[in-house]
């Protein structure tokens, strides 16, 4: 297993254009969570699953969010009709469970997303 | 909801000891971490501490945690050029549903 990965590491795109980014997480980590970076600031915790249950959202994931784990691997997070306040570094992560060590969280790269 | 805190920026010249310190307010924290995030890179966890635990050493690296205070730090012996990176702390517990919530990263500057 090579980790977490995310695709893809830099998207550029239009305002108002729709973009959906891709991770694939450790493969026996039931937890994947989806976080937000901008410069100068820590990780901002958008979302997260256990399986392919969306347990909790964000307050700050607005409508144009949408995050999805079909099969309890993979995940997408779609942003629809992006503004140039939605360019930051989307992490994401996944961990293997809820106590003890097995809440280590492991980090993809990140995707960039730039909005113009 | 619960906070983390550090100070923005550390500067220490090459071969001394970096301290780097962090504050948090979740009384029910169960876990702390420290992670490493270089220049254009994701984030690296570089080690953890269980909450019942005072102090934890890893080769170059000392946790000290004082759960009175809320106090965690994290000490970097003999600092290289290679350590120039920001550090981000994080605390997990029941006070945040065990979510990690982070502080905004010291960014550690390795002075020649």
């Amino acid at each position: 297993d090579t980790g977490v990965s995310q695709d893809p590491r830099h998207k550029i795109t239009k305002r108002g254009q729709n973009v959906t980014f891709r991770c694939d997480p450790i493969s026996e980590h039931n937890r994947l969570y989806w976080y937000r970076q901008t410069l100068g600031q820590g990780p901002e915790f958008l979302t997260y699953f256990q399986n392919e249950a969306q347990l909790e959202k964000s307050r700050l994931l607005s409508d144009r969010f949408s995050a999805e784990r079909p099969k309890g691997s993979f995940s997408t997070l779609e942003i629809q009709r992006t503004e140039q306040g939605d360019s930051a570094m989307y992490l994401c992560a996944s961990s293997l469970g809820l106590t003890g060590r097995d809440t280590e969280a492991f980090f993809g790269q990140g995707t960039r997303l730039t909005v113009v | 909801g619960e906070d983390v805190e550090q100070s923005l920026f550390l500067s220490v010249r090459e071969g001394d000891s970096s301290v780097i310190n962090c504050t948090y307010t979740d009384s029910s924290s169960t876990y702390l971490y420290w992670y490493k995030q270089e220049p254009g890179a994701g984030l690296q966890l570089l080690t953890y501490i269980f909450s019942n635990m005072d102090m934890k050493q890893d080769q170059r690296l000392t946790v000290l945690l004082n759960k009175k205070d809320k106090h965690l730090s994290l000490r970097i012996a003999d600092t290289q050029t290679g350590d120039s990176a920001i550090y981000f702390c994080a605390e997990s517990g029941l006070g945040s549903n065990y979510q990690l919530i982070w502080g905004a990263g010291t960014k550690l500057i390795i002075k020649p």
